[in-house]
């Protein structure tokens, strides 16, 4: 089944203590991308990564880091999380070539609470 | 990318067909019309998009008017499960992962 997946689904951390979000496509596309979601602020890009090693910032990429090694895999990464990186994450990928690349698959997402 | 207007929330009967508009009046020649979902706190699902021609897929038909102004997004048999944010974006397909701007979408309530 063609998926998206993100883990954890859930957590639940203190300020400070580095974690990561994992994400992993099984769809072989080459565009991955973070997104937060808040009440009142929609969704919002943190950022995206159109190949293997070459990412780029969104809208909002402060106190976040990326990578992607692997073409399936774009985990983010948060080193001193803070209260206001409190949000449901979701990560989306997508084909290159023409419009296709505007149909975004989504993952199920990750609530994540920074005490 | 053109801007969207979608009413704030509609009903609907299970098992009718349910309508969901969208007015895109400043769209340009090159912009398509997607359509995605959320259901509640889930990741957004892609439905639908179009150009300028009416398209369906197994999940709903899009009627886009001549002018490319509005469109309508058409769920034939709306059930419990569709009850959701829908979202209507305008934007160039060009080929890239910029992010796609949702908006405030449309509460669609499928009432039994």
């Amino acid at each position: 089944e063609a998926q998206v997946t993100q883990n954890p689904r859930y957590l639940i951390t203190v300020t400070g203590k580095k974690l990561t979000v994992t994400c992993s496509q099984n769809m072989n596309h080459e565009y991955m991308s973070w997104y937060r979601q808040d009440p009142g602020l929609g969704l919002r890009q943190i950022y995206y990564s159109m190949n293997v090693e070459v990412t780029d910032k969104g809208d909002v990429p402060e106190g976040y880091k990326v990578s992607r090694k692997e073409k399936r895999n774009f985990p983010l990464i948060l080193e001193s999380p803070s209260p206001n990186q409190t949000s449901l994450y979701f990560c989306a990928s997508s084909k290159r070539t023409g419009v296709d690349t505007d149909t975004q698959y989504f993952g199920p997402g990750t609530r994540l609470t920074v005490l | 990318d053109a801007k969207t207007t979608q009413p704030t929330s509609m009903d609907c009967a299970e098992g009718r067909a349910a309508n969901l508009p969208c007015n895109h009046s400043t769209i340009s020649g090159n912009e398509y019309v997607y359509w995605y979902r959320q259901i509640h706190s889930q990741g957004p699902q892609y439905i639908i998009h179009g150009l300028k021609n009416n398209e369906t897929n197994e999940m709903a038909s899009l009627i886009i008017t001549e002018d490319r102004k509005s469109s309508t997004l058409i769920l034939p048999h709306a059930t419990l499960r569709d009850t959701a944010v829908y979202y209507c974006i305008v934007r160039v397909g060009s080929g890239s992962a910029r992010q796609l701007t949702f908006g405030s979408g449309t509460q669609l309530t499928v009432l039994p």
